[in-house]
């Protein structure tokens, strides 16, 4: 069974550009969260969807986006890009509907802004 | 304050050391979580717990939902051990993770 793909591994973008980065979970998940890690706050939640509908979002600002198609694979778009959001972006999917079931996380896309 | 604590921040240990890394929580759970990051980003899930114990290999995970504490012990610890350890907590129905800063553990042969 093939893991989570995240695509690409590794952008570079330049202020004030956007960025889609896709992830495709394992066949049979249906949840599939996004996560951005940096040196400085570590691992934080983006948002997680499940069947198409987000149903949590952490504490970023509205220029981060993400959807699920009915495949259930995610995109995440950031719009306006800055120098702070150079990170680690990992998206998770896990088989049930809440993260009391064990997530399964992609490889990582490397975003750098310059 | 950060809602996960974890200690310590950084761990060295010679091979074959037992290694206890801790994780303090202040927000009620449904589950806890313990990962680990290799050089390189990938992140894998080692335990996800909600009470007692489990073991994996020469992994153990406890939890003590009362005091909102929970460790990770590694047995006979291995060079290939080294990544950092994160602990994670997930809430009710809040279908999210708040993650500790991580452990980095350097286990040197």
């Amino acid at each position: 069974k093939a893991g989570v793909t995240q695509t690409p591994r590794y952008l570079i973008k330049t202020r004030g550009q956007q960025v889609t980065l896709s992830c495709s979970p394992i066949s049979g998940h249906r949840s599939v969260s996004w996560y951005q890690q940096t040196p400085g706050q570590g691992l934080q939640f983006l948002f997680e969807y499940f069947s198409e509908t987000q149903r949590n979002k952490g504490n970023f600002p509205g220029r981060f986006s993400g959807r699920q198609f009915s495949n259930s694979r995610s995109e995440m778009n950031v719009s306006t890009l800055e120098l702070g959001d150079s990170a680690l972006y990992l998206c998770a999917s896990s088989l049930a509907d809440s993260t009391e079931n064990i997530q399964y996380f992609g490889a990582g896309t490397r975003l750098s802004v310059l | 304050k950060n809602e996960v604590e974890q200690s310590p921040q950084n761990l060295t240990a010679q091979e074959g050391e037992f290694i206890t890394i801790n994780c303090s929580y202040s927000v009620g759970i449904s589950a806890l979580h313990w990962l680990q990051q290799h050089p390189g980003g990938g992140i894998v899930s080692l335990f996800m717990l909600s009470s007692g114990k489990k073991k994996h290999g020469r992994l153990i995970a406890t939890i003590n939902i009362q005091e909102k504490h929970s460790s990770l012990h590694i047995t006979a610890s291995h060079p290939r051990d080294s990544a950092v350890y994160i602990c994670a907590v997930s809430g009710g129905s809040n279908y999210k993770l708040t993650f500790g800063k991580g452990t980095l553990l350097t286990v040197n042969p």
